[in-house]
């Protein structure tokens, strides 16, 4: 499967700890996205990456989420004292090229803060 | 500020009949609306996109129509098959250098047999 890989696809940890989800994008894909969905809701933005420079950040992304693409391949997502709000499905997504729109997204993986 | 929205939250059809799925957009500015189609436990597929200067686009069984006077945007399903069903979300690109998308709420298609 060269497609989109997230892991762990479901994580349940306790309120407080940290937590860290890798995404592996197509590989030839330079662009890299993060998204956080919950339930009944569309995917919402929180980061976006070009080969290793993180280009944007929402306001969604408070201090304790951080971000990298250390090679401008993998990316990390930590997130850092986790509250039970942070309960979501984080969903990576890869893209190629200028003026594409077709983002390419992964299984996503499923946090889960008790 | 800009947003994405749809009018109906579920649709149901009947296999063989065509699906209009229907969503509302406010942000002038965007370069591309998109349609994604998402199954359960997994992430948003590509459908198909239109560029902000077109009003019509077609695609293996599927139609986008963009009206910007309205501010309205469609997904037209042609027979529709149980393999349809999923939630079908709109969303709007503007190339700030990154294609950020932004994702509406989405509508569940149901297709009964």
């Amino acid at each position: 499967d060269t497609g989109v890989s997230q892991d762990p696809r479901h994580k349940i940890t306790k309120r407080g700890q940290n937590v860290t989800f890798r995404c592996d994008p197509i590989s030839e894909h330079n662009r890299l996205y993060w998204y956080r969905q919950t339930l009944g809701q569309g995917p919402e933005f929180l980061t976006y990456f070009q080969n290793e420079a993180q280009l944007e950040k929402s306001r969604l992304l408070s201090d304790r989420f951080s971000a990298e693409r250390p090679k401008g391949s993998f990316s990390t997502l930590e997130i850092q004292r986790t509250e039970q709000g942070d309960s979501a499905m984080y969903l990576c997504a890869s893209s190629v090229g200028q003026g594409n729109t077709e983002a390419f997204f992964g299984q996503g993986t499923r946090l889960t803060v008790v | 500020g800009e947003s994405v929205g749809l009018h109906l939250p579920t649709l149901s059809v009947q296999e063989g009949d065509n699906s209009i799925i229907n969503c509302a957009y406010s942000n002038s500015a965007s370069d591309y609306f998109i349609w994604y189609k998402q199954e359960s436990g997994k992430g948003p597929q590509f459908i198909i996109d239109i560029r902000s200067n077109m009003d019509k686009r077609q695609g293996q069984r599927v139609t986008v129509l963009l009206n910007k006077t309205v501010k309205h945007l469609s997904l037209q399903i042609a027979a529709t098959q149980p393999g349809d069903s999923a939630v079908y979300f709109c969303a709007e690109n503007k190339n700030t250098g990154g294609f950020k998308t932004i994702f509406g709420a989405g509508t569940r298609l149901f297709v009964k047999a």
